[in-house]
């Protein structure tokens, strides 16, 4: 079935770049997705690629997927303190079809 | 103010008595989804219904059950026969195109 990896945790400085990794294994993947999860809250959709993409831009946001390694990647520019949370990777390949997430990287920025 | 609402936050219960988690969006969306988050683990499909109507299991449906008689409802009970019922329950819903899937902000179920 279906698998996505993620690292579990990046600590990074705040003004610094954070890049969060993840790989699946499903080729027919068509979009692939980032959640950012805040304490005790629901999932935020930052950002999605669809599969015939190579990279996609958002403000601070930059997603980047190899489809031969089948890596996705999201880096976030000037990283500030309320950056810290838990960012979820995630993909599917059609609509309306479920979600597969991985486990979660937890970002923690420090001043 | 549009998006979906899940009551209450905090639900506790003793452990043998069935309970309901209350989804609700007013987005128009057509698809649902119910997800069980454990800590250190990611999110793990309970159920999920495309139309009014009808709904499938997701990878674990044992001892919980839906409905989903309106389209912007779709409640989730999770009943004594699910051995371990203390999680984090989010639902979610898919936009027209189906390919946005956004979060309500979930409740934490505790069962002694």
């Amino acid at each position: 079935g279906e698998d996505v990896e993620q690292s579990l945790f990046l600590s990074v400085r705040e003004g610094d770049s954070s890049v969060i990794n993840c790989t699946y294994t499903d080729s027919s993947s068509t979009y692939l997705y980032w959640y950012k999860q805040e304490p005790g809250a629901g999932l935020q959709l930052l950002t999605y690629i669809f599969s015939n993409m190579d990279m996609k831009q958002d403000q601070r946001l930059t997603v980047l997927l190899n489809k031969k390694d089948k890596h996705l990647s999201l880096r976030i520019a000037d990283t500030q303190t309320g950056d810290s949370a838990i960012y979820f990777c995630a993909e599917t390949y059609t609509g309306y079809s479920t979600l597969t997430f991985g486990k979660g990287t937890m970002l923690l920025v420090s001043p | 103010d549009g998006g979906i609402t899940q009551s209450p936050k905090y639900l506790f219960r003793k452990e043998g008595q069935n309970v309901t988690l209350s989804c609700e969006q007013n987005l128009n969306h057509d698809a649902m989804y119910w997800y069980r988050q454990d800590p250190g683990q990611g999110l793990r499909l309970i159920y999920y219904s495309q139309i009014v109507n009808d709904f499938q299991k997701g990878d674990i449906a044992e001892g919980y059950s839906v409905s989903r008689e309106k389209k912007e409802s779709f409640p989730l009970t999770v009943t004594s026969a699910q051995k371990n019922p203390t999680a984090f329950y989010l639902c979610a819903s898919t936009s027209g195109q189906g390919y946005e899937q956004y979060f309500g902000p979930g409740t934490r179920l505790t069962v002694t």
